[in-house]
């Protein structure tokens, strides 16, 4: 299993970013998928998941109308729209698939990308 | 939703044994959890699902020195013969309703 997140950087209160995450080595369209981040020094964070299909979809309240996630299960890859972004988004995103096609725990983890809002 | 308590820090020297715990709060107590290992500066990395009967399945590599057992609402992981390399974090996960949970992590020091 491989997950690699891209799409991380640095930019502007109120600005917008999109990360990827790229996965290989198991049935993708199987397995349901999440997001989640880590502030500088600080502990994880659940921030969304997405069933297997895409056709559930959950938010932490921190992000809930803010952030979008969604999959395209043809390209094996999900993703993390992110728009208003606050300050205190800045983490290392993390992306992780879930033990079945539905919510339940982690068993695999990207390497991470780090997102930077500041002005 | 499910909240889950965890030390803040803990410490045993090497090749000793430790037991780290994760307490699932009130009407919480069958839930079943994950524990994830974070070393400095890496991804975390998944080490088992543990049920509130003690059973415990590992994910893949995991060695052999990780086990897992439960209690009631506590959940434990217990390394032993600690190693250099297990000084790290160690959060425990669970969810409940299309949420996930994270308790707040431990940090193991290998003296």
């Amino acid at each position: 299993v491989q997950l690699l997140e891209s799409g991380g950087g640095l930019v502007q209160p109120g600005g917008s970013l999109r990360l990827s995450c790229a996965a290989s080595g198991f049935t993708f369209s199987s397995y349901a998928m999440s997001w989640v981040r880590q502030a500088p020094g600080k502990g994880l964070e659940w921030v969304s998941g997405i069933s297997d299909s895409g056709g559930s979809t959950n938010y932490a309240d921190s992000v809930k109308g803010r952030f979008t996630i969604s999959r395209d299960n043809s390209k094996n890859t999900q993703y993390l729209q992110m728009n208003s972004l606050r300050a205190e988004d800045t983490a290392v995103y993390y992306c992780a698939k879930q033990c079945s096609g539905t919510s339940c725990y982690d068993d695999y983890w990207g390497q991470g990308t780090l997102v930077t809002v500041s002005s | 939703q499910p909240v889950l308590t965890q030390s803040s820090s803990a410490s045993a020297s090497l090749g000793s044994s430790v037991k780290l715990t994760c307490t699932l709060s009130s009407g919480h107590s069958s839930y079943i959890i994950a524990w994830h290992q974070q070393q400095p500066g890496k991804a975390p990395r998944y080490l088992m699902k543990l049920e509130g009967s003690g059973t415990y399945n590992k994910g893949s590599g995991v060695p052999d020195r990780f086990s897992g057992s439960s209690s009631g609402a506590d959940r434990y992981l217990t390394i032993s013969n600690l190693q250099f390399e297990d000084e790290a974090d160690y959060y425990c996960e669970t969810w409940d309703s299309n949420t996930q949970v994270f308790g707040g992590g431990t940090k193991l020091t290998v003296l």
